[in-house]
This record gives structure tokens, C-alpha cells and sequence, in this order.
């Protein structure tokens, strides 16, 4: 298994500004994916951090807004831009370890509140 | 994209009866998870039942799969405290949709002293 680090845990930004989320594997996996999560709500894709080229979004998700980087098999971070009050969330950085059991290894989340 | 769809939304039950959870999604898949999520935590990975099973057991855990319905469901039996959580269901796709895990709207379990 993998054990997947988020920092911040937790944060407090003001509207307008920017906030870069980070997500260390402490093995090398083969994907990587960021998640959003809101309040009391189910899981929703944000994107699939690919090593080394641009992520693939799922379809409301764009780079301008939440651009991905991921220069390594363990290493990512997720920057929320020009960051609203409907951006507040939880954001899950999760990984697929190289052995393809089929499970989501996933961090404890940044849990993000825009005022 | 496919959704899985949960019920009971909520799920409320005293330590040592057993809680089942149910799961609905709609396209063809892969395989079908299952995770946990404690209060404020990530969430961790539960079972794993492939296309081609039609049930699975994990010590309290049973799951079965009809891909016919399109449903899942979990079975805890002899609940405590601690499984207190929410419970979602996952679906893993085909080709294009291979790699990525969608999400249910998951079941808020309660299991009281």
C-alpha cells in the first residue's frame, strides 16, 4: 500500500487569491488523481496528473483554474486560482499503486474555506 | 459520466446488527469498489469485486454484484461503534475510462452503543 501525505490539512483564503495544494506518495505510483469533495457530498474528478505533460481534466474542470503539475511518480500539487467562495472544499489527492490491485490509495485531504 | 447512486442516504442502527448498503450505477464496468471515510479523514479502500464475481467476503464484509441490475450492495455484520462512517461506492469503467474512479453520493452510517 501507499501512504499518501497532503499538506495544508487545512486552510483559510481570502477571495481573489491562490492556494497550492501538495500530494507526496511515499512509494512510486502509476497515476495520480485529484478529487474535489464538498461538504456532505460524494467524490467529484477534478483531473489525472499525468508525470512529466499537462493533466487530463474531467469535463467543468480547467487548467486556468486548477493547474496541476507533477514532476515525479510521487510527487503532485493541485494550485486553486482566483479562488471564490464556492471553491471551499475538501480537495483528496489519490494514487494507483504500480502493482494494479484496482484501489485508490488517498491522502487525508486540504480542506479549503474561501471567505 | 456513470454515477453510482446509494440508498439508504442514512442508515442509523445499534452495535450488532447488521447494515446494508446499496449501490446502483449505469454503464458497463470493470470492477466495483467499495471505501470508507471517517469524519474529516480520506478514505479507504474497503473490497474490490470484479465484473465477473458475483459476491465477495472481507472478515464482517460481504458484497455482491448484480451486473444485470447494475447494483451492489454491502452487507457489515455485527456492527460497532468504530464503522461508524460513510460508505461510497466506486465504479471503474472501460478503455477510455480505465484508470479513473467514479464516485456514489455515499451512505452515512450510524451504529450506536
Amino acid at each position: 500500500s501507499a501512504v499518501i501525505s497532503q499538506k495544508p490539512s487545512r486552510d483559510i483564503c481570502q477571495r481573489g487569491t491562490s492556494l497550492t495544494i501538495q500530494c507526496q506518495v511515499d512509494s512510486q505510483v502509476t497515476m495520480m488523481f485529484w478529487y474535489r469533495q464538498q461538504p456532505g457530498q460524494s467524490l467529484t474528478l477534478i483531473a489525472t496528473a499525468n508525470q512529466g505533460s499537462e493533466a487530463t481534466y474531467e469535463s467543468g474542470f480547467v487548467i486556468d483554474k486548477f493547474p496541476i503539475s507533477r514532476p515525479n511518480l510521487t510527487f503532485s500539487t493541485l494550485t486553486v486560482s482566483n479562488m471564490s467562495p464556492e471553491d471551499s472544499s475538501i480537495y483528496l489527492c489519490s494514487g494507483k499503486g504500480g502493482v494494479d490491485t484496482g484501489e485508490l490509495f488517498f491522502g487525508e485531504g486540504s480542506r479549503l474555506t474561501v471567505l | 459520466s456513470q454515477q453510482g447512486e446509494e440508498d439508504p442516504q442514512a442508515l442509523s442502527i445499534q452495535e450488532g446488527e447488521n447494515a446494508t448498503m446499496n449501490c446502483s450505477y449505469k454503464t458497463s464496468i470493470n470492477n466495483l469498489q467499495w471505501y470508507r471515510q471517517n469524519s474529516g479523514r480520506g478514505l479507504v479502500h474497503l473490497i474490490l469485486i470484479r465484473s465477473n464475481e458475483r459476491e465477495k467476503h472481507s472478515g464482517r464484509l460481504r458484497v455482491t454484484l448484480d451486473t444485470s441490475k447494475k447494483s451492489s450492495s454491502l452487507l457489515i455484520t455485527a456492527s460497532r461503534a468504530a464503522d461508524t462512517a460513510s460508505y461510497f461506492c466506486a465504479t471503474r469503467g472501460f478503455s477510455g475510462g480505465y484508470n479513473k474512479l467514479i464516485f456514489g453520493a455515499g451512505t452515512r452510517l450510524a451504529v450506536h452503543p
